[in-house]
């Protein structure tokens, strides 16, 4: 089993969409939980943390639920500039110990 | 600008023949790391180094050396490339251990 894993995709959606990603991970010692967008053959950049109690950035909606073990990631009002692959990570206790997932594809199109 | 800057960006070489990929950041952070990304496989940590002279492996060392001499320096070097080691890597820094990780560009290297 991968210690994180997401759906690889791709999502189709049209502008104005709202779409949902989920993550699962297996290590119930995670400590911290972020999501990073990553545009094709660019560097990964942190597009929010999540935090236990879920939070919000405009459009970005992250939920944690660690009883579950899964971390959320909700776009609404989807944009044509969303286009990219959303990378679930988690960071163990430890130092820089992060933990990616393969990434989730998002396509919008007009 | 605050960054993380890699180089080469594309590199392709032959089996056997060392490398070195450099990476320095200007954020004074103490925190830097090498990844690659295989498709399907995501990224994978190679190593880490918490400070100058402080280093450890990640989960996919074999094959690779850093050095952290100084703090805004960490390459990565390849004594002995294999094919195997065609991959996307990525230098990544940042201030602490549960801060905003930066990444480098990214450099894209074929051994053939």
């Amino acid at each position: 089993r991968k210690e994180v894993e997401q759906d690889p995709g791709p999502f189709n959606v049209p502008e104005g969409a709202t779409v949902a990603f989920n993550c699962t991970y297996s290590n119930s010692a995670s400590q911290s939980f972020f999501w990073y967008r990553q545009d094709c053959r660019k560097e990964p950049k942190l597009l929010m943390s999540v935090y236990s109690s879920g939070n919000e950035d405009g459009r970005f909606t992250a939920q944690l639920n660690r009883a579950s073990q899964y971390i959320s990631l909700l776009i609404r009002d989807s944009k044509l500039s969303d286009s990219a692959t959303y990378l679930c990570v988690v960071r163990w206790g430890g130092y820089n110990k992060l933990i990616f997932g393969a990434g989730t594809r998002l396509a919008v199109h007009p | 600008e605050a960054q993380v800057t890699q180089n080469p960006r594309y590199l392709i070489t032959v089996t056997g023949k060392k490398l070195t990929v450099t990476c320095s950041q200007n954020m004074n952070h103490e925190y830097m790391s090498w990844y690659r990304q295989d498709p399907g496989l995501g990224l994978r940590q190679i190593y880490y180094s918490m400070n100058v002279e402080v280093t450890d492996k990640g989960d996919v060392p074999e094959g690779y050396k850093v050095s952290r001499k100084e703090k805004r320096n960490f390459p990565l070097i390849l004594e002995s490339p294999s094919p195997n080691q065609t991959s996307l890597y990525f230098c990544a820094s940042s201030l602490r251990d549960n801060t905003e990780a930066f990444f480098g560009q990214g450099t894209r290297l074929t051994v053939v």
